[in-house]
């Protein structure tokens, strides 16, 4: 199983709404993170979980909140998004150290209304 | 610095060979990589180079790395319809589990 899984695949929420994304990977890998990415631009990272310890954080509002309940489980919490918020919030994994392919699940398109 | 940069767009014809090119400012830099997207899609690892090399090749795909430069392209070999995405170049910084994006170029295959 070579295969990052994300749900769901589209998500409208309301900005008073409280929402989570999931993210699914059985490759063994013990790294895991999300990043963000707007229309035709590059994915930006937010998270990065290492043996499921948060080891970067970059400088993500706090409407975001990542969890990492297991080696396999990756999820991305969401509450009081603002309408920029919408994009498509893309989950990773690899193995952990320098260099290591990351294998990207098809990602989740999030619209705030 | 961490600026990634690529020529935003570039249009072949099926057959042809693509060359895509990528800057990138930080040379501690580990592994260089190319990621493919396709609309509505999440990306794709096409190949990686490490960066003590200077050129890879993987079936129609070549990564030349100039470490001097710092520049790195993809060459895709035969292009076809098939190939129309955006590519993105991605290199991953010593020490950490960052990987940093290029800007992307849009690849459009005409007929």
């Amino acid at each position: 199983d070579t295969e990052v899984t994300q749900t769901p695949k589209h998500l409208v929420m309301g900005m008073t709404n409280k929402k989570s994304l999931k993210c699914e990977q059985h490759m063994g890998h013990r790294a895991m993170y999300w990043y963000k990415q707007k229309a035709k631009k590059p994915p930006e990272l937010m998270f990065v979980y290492s043996y499921e310890k948060l080891s970067i954080n970059e400088s993500v509002p706090s409407r975001f909140s990542p969890e990492c309940p297991n080696s396999s489980l990756l999820n991305l919490h969401l509450h009081a998004l603002q309408p920029e918020d919408s994009a498509l919030y893309l989950c990773a994994s690899s193995q952990v150290g320098q260099g290591e392919k990351l294998f990207f699940g098809s990602g989740t398109q999030l619209s705030v209304l | 610095g961490e600026d990634v940069e690529q020529s935003l767009f570039l249009s072949v014809r099926e057959g042809d060979s693509s060359v895509i090119n990528c800057t990138y400012t930080d040379s501690s830099s580990t592994y260089l990589y190319w990621y493919k997207q396709e609309p509505g899609a999440g990306l794709q690892l096409l190949t990686y180079i490490f960066s003590n090399m200077d050129m890879k090749q993987d079936q129609r795909l070549t990564v030349l790395l100039n470490k001097k430069d710092k520049h790195l392209s993809l060459r895709i070999a035969d292009t076809q319809t098939g190939d129309s995405a955006i590519y993105f170049c991605a290199e991953s910084l010593y020490n950490t589990d960052k990987l940093i994006f290029g800007t992307g170029t849009r690849l459009q295959v005409f007929p």
